[in-house]
């Protein structure tokens, strides 16, 4: 079985640039999630979708983040303007249904963000 | 609001001894305790989980126990080897809610010396 698929590895932008990241999760997963990871911390949960619409979405900075999940199945996550603060790893996951028993979540490897 | 609290923040053990790593959890509504295995450049691994219905659970060297009352729970992994070197996370959620999300605690590095 395919794991969760993120895209890019890593990407370095200039502050005030904008950025996207892409994350196609586990096939018939209907739960998707965006975390961000700062360096030294525990991941951060940003949003969560439940097939194309939003569960929770309390810890977004909604001034300059967004996110949607195209059909209930790929997702991309947009930060415009980037700020300094933005540099962490930003961690897709999935899970079967995740608002039942049994839904562990599944992790891809991760796109690293550089803001300088 | 949520908050898990994890120790230590690093452990170096020999090869071959246990490793023990603690966490507590803040939302008593919890009943979800998964622990994440993070390699340099990786993304999280799911090792084990618990469920608030059970006290412990084990596989193989690896085990967690969960105490409901005092809100902690534990991994526990026996006779290290230098390929369990890694960051490990624990977190806490509520299985069957309107939101699942994870709350993770700050990660614990794991030195597992030959």
């Amino acid at each position: 079985e395919a794991g969760v698929a993120q895209s890019p590895r890593y990407k370095i932008i200039e502050k005030r640039q904008s950025v996207a990241f892409w994350c196609n999760p586990i096939s018939g997963h209907a739960t998707l999630y965006w975390y961000q990871q700062i360096l030294g911390q525990g991941p951060k949960l940003l949003i969560q979708f439940q097939n194309n619409g939003v569960v929770d979405d309390s810890q977004l900075p909604k001034d300059r983040f967004s996110a949607e999940r195209l059909k209930g199945v790929d997702s991309t996550l947009k930060i415009q303007p980037a700020k300094l603060e933005d540099s962490a790893v930003y961690l897709c996951a999935s899970s079967l249904d995740g608002g039942r028993i049994g839904g562990e979540a599944f992790f891809g490897q991760g796109t690293r963000l550089t803001v300088v | 609001g949520e908050n898990v609290e994890q120790h230590p923040s690093t452990l170096s053990v020999q090869e071959g001894d246990s490793a023990v790593i603690k966490c507590t959890y803040s939302d008593s509504a919890s009943n979800y305790f998964p622990w994440y295995k993070q390699e340099l450049g990786k993304g999280p691994q799911l090792i084990i989980d618990i469920r608030s219905n059970v006290g412990e659970k084990k596989d193989q060297r690896i085990a967690v126990t969960l105490n409901k009352t005092a809100k902690h729970f534990s991994l526990h992994i026996t006779e290290t080897q230098p390929e369990d070197s890694a960051v490990y996370f624990c977190a806490a959620s509520r299985e069957g809610g309107a939101t699942n999300k994870l709350i993770f605690g700050t990660g614990t590095l794991l030195a597992v010396q030959p």
